[in-house]
């Protein structure tokens, strides 16, 4: 059994503050780990996937995660927030031993204030 | 380059009455979803195909049905609406089961139901 937990429904940041959104998983084999991205009114796009390659992952919009086993984390980290980073975002994790059907987390929503 | 289309995108229906969600993908991919996304729950699988032919339960299946009806098109079926069921509905497709990609999602399809 996999499972996902977000911690932190919302998360509010000033326009240029450290933006880090927090996922922590649960699998019983090695994990595929991933972050999604849901602007308003959209579906939701991939930032970025681990999938047992390198530890620190590096998405898109300058995003990036890090795989910590010990911690059991795939937190999400950008450095300089954007008021255009404003949205939800999923972690999710797909298991290596089954069907890879991703299992969400409940979402974060990200705000910027200017 | 549509990737994933749901339609209708909007739609009211009333206690009791049925409809069907449509949607298709032009990427090729053998494995597609269907998710229903509440507040503060996250995306949670209703049903899902890993292949042409072939159809399985997610977490949260009842109420409705599902048909794969060829590699491009999987629909979900709603028999009798409950307001239970209102939610944002969203169809995913990726490539095999096998295989540690993203998901590709569909914009939604946004149902009320009074």
């Amino acid at each position: 059994a996999q499972s996902v937990t977000q911690l932190g429904s919302h998360v509010s940041v000033s326009e240029g503050a450290l933006v880090l959104l927090r996922c922590n998983y649960s699998s019983s084999v090695p994990p595929y780990l991933f972050w999604y991205v849901q602007y308003p009114n959209q579906g939701l796009q991939l930032l970025l996937k681990y999938t047992s390659a390198a530890t620190l992952v590096k998405g898109i919009n300058g995003f990036e995660a890090e795989f910590k086993k010990s911690e059991t984390s795939f937190h999400l980290t950008k450095p300089s927030a954007h008021m255009s980073d404003a949205a939800e975002y999923f972690c999710a994790v797909s298991d290596s031993g089954g069907s890879y059907i991703p299992t969400f987390g409940r979402g974060t929503s990200l705000i910027v204030h200017p | 380059n549509a990737g994933v289309t749901q339609t209708p995108k909007f739609q009211v229906l009333k206690t009791g009455q049925s409809m069907t969600l449509q949607c298709a993908q032009d990427m090729n991919h053998n494995s597609m979803y269907w998710y229903r996304q509440d507040p503060g729950m996250g995306l949670r699988l209703i049903y899902y195909s890993a292949s042409e032919g072939t159809t399985d339960k997610g977490e949260v299946p009842n109420g409705y049905n599902v048909s794969r009806l060829n590699k491009r098109e999987f629909s979900l079926r709603l028999e009798s609406a409950a307001p239970s069921q209102t939610s944002v509905y969203f169809c995913a497709s990726k490539p095999g089961t096998v295989n540690t990609g993203e998901l590709f999602f569909g914009e939604g399809s946004r149902l009320t139901v009074l």
